[in-house]
Formats: structure tokens, C-alpha cells, sequence
């Protein structure tokens, strides 16, 4: 079946650091995938999205690209602040139902 | 700007005891979504709406019941809590199925 698979955390960064969190999928079709963030005390919010293959999402300084030949959709930022810290999750959908498939969730602590 | 309201924001359940709890959207969203998420896993479908008076079955739907009967409000009902369902549940709703889904602040549910 569909899965995503994501490197586990906590993942601890200084400030200013480069940051890349790990995000593999495993789909039968071709899914769009997307890149949540929960925020201490706050529900989940879509960071950014890309619906095929090479496209690259990005915002708020986050990006991410499709990659189909690793399956991959790695999120990736330059320069962490404190106010990244959060847990991010990163998601497939296939067109097929519409339905999101989750993975566990990678924590980020960004120390001053 | 209220978004997805989620009611309770903590409870604390005996075994055996039941609840319901609330999701509330102001985006006039036909979809919605319930959701737990447990420690190491990501987030799993428990039952959805894609409309008004409709309801159907995630993921893992037992021991749980939900009801939609106003588009704006999507219950989610225990009626005998297990100390299995101790979970973080969340909310979600979009306004069709291939747009972004917002999420509520989550319930965090102790079944002792």
C-alpha cells in the first residue's frame, strides 16, 4: 500500500544551521505530496506542496522538491531561527481518493 | 477568522465512560475529517463526511462513532472509552477534496 516514511526526531539544530529533514514514499500512482508543520500548541498547517514530478515547493524559506526517480521529497532550509521549531509532517495524496497518508512526524528543536 | 474549532482542547476519561467531541468550521467546508495521532505514527483516518448528513469509515474507525447534522459541525462520539483510545485528535476540513485541509488545535484525550 501507499506509505510515507520519515527520519525520526527529535532532530536538534543551533540557530542559523542548514536543515534537512528526510521524507521517502512509497505510491502506486502518482501522488502530490506535501510538507505540514505543527507549531507548539496550534494544529497542523500546510508549508508547501508539489504535485509532480521536479516541482519544488516553497515557503517561508522551506522548500522541497518532487523527486521521482528517489521517491523522495526532502525538506530543506537554510537558516533555521528558534521560531521553526515545531513538528513537521510530510504527506502523500493520491488523486485516486483524495485521501492523505501520513508520516509520524519529525520534531525540530532550533536552540539559540 | 475562526477556521476549525475543536471542543474539548483535554479530557480526562475513565474506561467506560463516553464523550463526543466537537469539530466547528466558518468556511462553509463540505469535507471533513477525523483524526488521532499516536506517539511514533502519523496521523490515521478514523471517519469523514463529504457532505452534510453523510458519514464514512477511515482507517480505523472502531470504537468510534460520528455524526454531521449541519455542514458546519462534525461530531466525533466514544461510547465506551478504552484506554486504546488515548490519542490526540484532530479535525480537519477542505472545501473540496483536491483543495488544502485546515486543521483544529487538536483534543487530547486520557482514557485512565
Amino acid at each position: 500500500g501507499n506509505s510515507v516514511t520519515q527520519m525520526e526526531g527529535p532532530v536538534t539544530l543551533s540557530e542559523e544551521a542548514f536543515l534537512t529533514i528526510n521524507c521517502t514514499y512509497t505510491a502506486t500512482g502518482y501522488p502530490s505530496l506535501f510538507w505540514y508543520v505543527q507549531y507548539p500548541g496550534e494544529g497542523l498547517q500546510l508549508l508547501l506542496k508539489a504535485t509532480k514530478a521536479d516541482d519544488k515547493g516553497s515557503n517561508k524559506g522551506f522548500e522541497a522538491t518532487y523527486r521521482k526517480e528517489t521517491t523522495s521529497f526532502h525538506l530543506e532550509k537554510g537558516s533555521v531561527q528558534v521560531s521553526d521549531s515545531a513538528v513537521y509532517f510530510c504527506a502523500l495524496r493520491m488523486d485516486s481518493n483524495y485521501q492523505l497518508i501520513w508520516g509520524a512526524g519529525t520534531k525540530l528543536i532550533i536552540k539559540p | 477568522n475562526a477556521g476549525v474549532t475543536q471542543t474539548p482542547k483535554f479530557r480526562v476519561l475513565k474506561t467506560g465512560q463516553s464523550m463526543t467531541l466537537l469539530c466547528a468550521q466558518d468556511m462553509n467546508h463540505e469535507y471533513m475529517y477525523w483524526y488521532r495521532q499516536d506517539p511514533g505514527m502519523g496521523l490515521r483516518l478514523i471517519h469523514y463526511s463529504v457532505g452534510e448528513g453523510t458519514t464514512a469509515k477511515g482507517e480505523v474507525p472502531d470504537g468510534y462513532n460520528v455524526s454531521r447534522l449541519k455542514k458546519q459541525n462534525f461530531l466525533l462520539g466514544l461510547e465506551s472509552a478504552a484506554p486504546s483510545q488515548t490519542s490526540v485528535y484532530f479535525c480537519a476540513s477542505r472545501r473540496q477534496r483536491n483543495t488544502e485541509a485546515f486543521f483544529g488545535q487538536g483534543t487530547r484525550l486520557t482514557v485512565v
